[in-house]
């Protein structure tokens, strides 16, 4: 079975620090990888999504790949009350799937 | 533009009832999606519609119909739902090939008395 593993939290941090999210997966066929922020009640709005080995920048969110080890992870840098959310990390099963395995999620609170 | 809309917002029915929920993008997107989500947990892949036909069913009851009838429009008609179907359902689209970027609507919030 494809499964996408995270921590579900609460993941605590202060205003101003890094949050670091993490998330493994199972499916070594697994291409491309997605983190959703979910506010309370909302519905998932995309935040990066990530191809490649290695790091990807936008603003103060860094998305990190590495397919030897299964590993995503999404840091996101001077964080905000407004980041409190539910990050959902979700992985593409392999060529020609339109299926998005999703982790459970990770409960973040930003506290000021 | 990164929109995808979803009507009703809310919705109440009874079990007996007959409904549809609605989404509409117009992104030229060629793949949608429906996702149940409950609380707590992450949303579940129900159908999907690449090029206007179904590709996926993930053995979702027949009580739900799916119906896209344009690139633009995803239909889910509902019939018989049990108070265990109360739910976000998402609709999503993506551009049309596998593996792209899904980006979701604002979902419809289901409670089924």
């Amino acid at each position: 079975q494809k499964e996408v593993e995270q921590n579900s939290g609460p993941l605590s941090v202060p205003e101003g620090a890094i949050a670091s999210l993490n998330c493994t997966y199972s499916d070594r066929g697994s291409q491309s990888f997605f983190w959703y922020r979910q506010y309370s009640g909302k519905s998932p709005e995309l935040i990066m999504f990530i191809y490649s080995n290695g790091d990807k920048e936008d603003g103060r969110f860094t998305a990190q790949l590495n397919k030897a080890s299964q590993y995503v992870s999404l840091l996101i840098r001077d964080s905000q009350p407004s980041d409190s959310a539910t990050y959902l990390c979700a992985a593409h099963s392999g060529a020609g799937s339109y299926q998005l395995t999703f982790g459970k999620g990770t409960k973040l609170s930003v506290i000021p | 533009d990164t929109e995808v809309t979803q009507t009703p917002k809310h919705l109440v029915m009874g079990m007996t009832n007959k409904k549809s929920l609605k989404c509409e993008q117009h992104m030229g997107h060629r793949a949608m999606y429906w996702y149940k989500q409950k609380a707590k947990k992450p949303p579940e892949l129900m159908f999907v519609y690449s090029y206007e036909k179904l590709s996926i069913n993930e053995s979702v009851p027949s009580r739900f119909s799916p119906e896209c009838p344009n690139s633009s429009l995803l239909n889910l008609h509902l019939h018989a739902l049990q108070p265990e179907d109360s739910a976000l359902y998402l609709c999503a689209s993506s551009l049309g090939h596998a593996q792209e970027t899904q980006y979701f609507g604002p979902g419809t919030r289901l409670l089924v008395l």
